[in-house]
């Protein structure tokens, strides 16, 4: 089954936020390839996060993540107003493949 | 420059069939995996299905197994995904997307712009 993810997470500009991303064993706490998705409305989804912790070039360095147990996070630093977007995780699942979270909407108040 | 090109979306009844292609370009074909994805109408994303480098290996949600097939056309550098007994709720955009590495899952570095799939009678 997907992954949770809070619906909507908000922030003030240049603040700092977390957003989580819970799975189980068979997922996210037993393999390290979690990624993470910034997307904009009627926009293909942006690769921001591989493998956990892994920032791809041209990423910017506000974006970190980690892993504990059986949850992802996202924090985003130091908020603009060009974050707001959705954001997506997606674990690799095993034999079964790969799943994603609902998505977490984030408004930069 | 990697470009990926999706084909093949428009309307379909129930129980009918659709094949969407994705043409690949601007980097070593063979190398990475494909996967596609599907977004409902005001949804979220959804993982649907993804073929090995090497086509190997294919790998398919609950929700399409049985009914989709993924397959790669190296001579012509797609990805195919046949559709087959579609259902209202397969209605969506569909992307087909790259991994960033050969080694890595669920990582998609680059996307299509995707095509609309629209089950409906």
């Amino acid at each position: 089954s997907a992954l949770t993810q809070p619906a909507s997470v908000s922030g003030s500009p240049g603040q700092s936020i977390t957003m989580s991303c819970t799975g189980t064993s068979s997922d996210i706490g037993g393999h390290n390839y979690v990624s993470w998705y910034q997307q904009y409305p009627g926009k293909a989804p942006k690769l921001m996060i591989s493998e956990v912790t892994n920032r791809p070039s041209g990423v910017s360095d506000r974006f970190s993540a980690s892993k504990s147990d059986n949850t992802a996070y996202l924090t985003i630093s130091g908020l603009q107003v060009e974050d707001e977007a959705t954001y997506y995780c997606i674990s690799y699942t095993g034999t079964i493949g790969l799943v994603f979270g609902g998505g977490t909407k984030l408004t930069v108040l | 420059e990697v470009l990926l090109l999706e084909s093949g979306g428009g309307s379909v009844q129930p129980g009918g069939s659709r094949r969407l292609s994705c043409a690949a370009s601007g980097f070593t074909f063979t190398n990475y995996a494909i996967n596609w994805v599907r977004q409902a109408p005001g949804k979220g994303l959804e993982w649907v299905s993804g073929i090995t480098g090497n086509s190997g290996g294919t790998f398919y949600a609950d929700s399409v197994k049985g009914r989709f097939t993924i397959s790669r056309d190296f001579s012509q550098n797609t990805v195919s995904l046949q559709m087959d007994s579609l259902r209202v709720e397969d209605t969506a955009i569909y992307y087909c997307a790259k991994e960033r590495l050969s080694t890595s899952r669920g990582a998609f570095d680059y996307w299509g712009l995707g095509t609309l799939v629209t089950v409906s009678s």
